[in-house]
């Protein structure tokens, strides 16, 4: 079965440095989305990509995070000057319309600043 | 606004017990619904989800799961509760128009004693 991957699985940064979060979605999804799960917390959403921009995003999703699209599979999270409470687990999902398809999600990245 | 509650934190039961892990949402329309489980380290995988019509979906692992639209309820069910079920359980609530991030409670940790 299709998978969505993400890389790293565990990524340490010192605070304030940039980071890239990576996803390989699902080949034939069109609709792509960030979630981040801090620890002992929801899983929270953050944003939603499609056809090349960004169709939703939450409060969460303020300007230190960008997303991208750079070729035709890869899909990034971005966050510019990373803080404390950025620490969470990023995960990436995919689906192939909006509504009523499944999103499926990939393994997450841990994400822990210093 | 949108919120789903699970009520219970952590479960603890017996293999070969029966198993209902509780779940309601607050929604203005029709929700879309699902159960996705997260295994220790690993991604969240969809184990079922409803959109419309019988309100008895079956899902993956033989999990099932009743909407109940006059309770606002969503809840988990297996009738024989095996080893390997030991995980975390998120119950999400999707737009069933428009915008299509989903919300997730705060999950309910199923440990399985022998």
């Amino acid at each position: 079965e299709p998978e969505v991957t993400q890389t790293p699985s565990h990524q340490v940064t010192q605070m304030g440095q940039e980071v890239i979060l990576r996803c390989v979605p699902i080949s034939n999804h069109l609709y792509f989305y960030w979630y981040r799960q801090i620890l002992g917390q929801k899983v929270e959403f953050l944003v939603s990509f499609y056809n090349n921009e960004i169709s939703e995003k939450s409060e969460i999703f303020d300007d230190q995070f960008s997303v991208e699209r750079p070729d035709g599979s890869n899909f990034t999270l971005k966050i510019r000057s990373t803080k404390l409470e950025d620490s969470a687990m990023y995960f990436c999902a995919s689906s192939e319309y909006e509504g009523t398809q499944p999103q499926h999600f990939g393994d997450g990245t841990r994400l822990s600043i210093l | 606004a949108q919120s789903v509650t699970q009520p219970d934190i952590h479960i603890t039961v017996s293999e070969g017990a029966s198993l209902e892990l509780r779940c309601n949402y607050s929604y203005g329309a029709t929700p879309y619904l699902f159960w996705y489980v997260q295994s220790p380290g690993q991604g969240l995988q969809l184990l079922l989800k409803y959109f419309s019509g019988d309100t008895l979906v079956q899902g993956i692992k033989g999990f099932e799961a009743e909407f109940k639209r006059s309770q606002s309820s969503f809840n988990l069910r297996k009738p024989s509760v095996h080893w390997s079920d030991a995980a975390e359980y998120f119950c999400a609530v999707g737009h069933s128009t428009g915008a299509n991030n989903l919300f997730f409670g705060t999950g309910t940790r199923l440990t399985v004693i022998p």
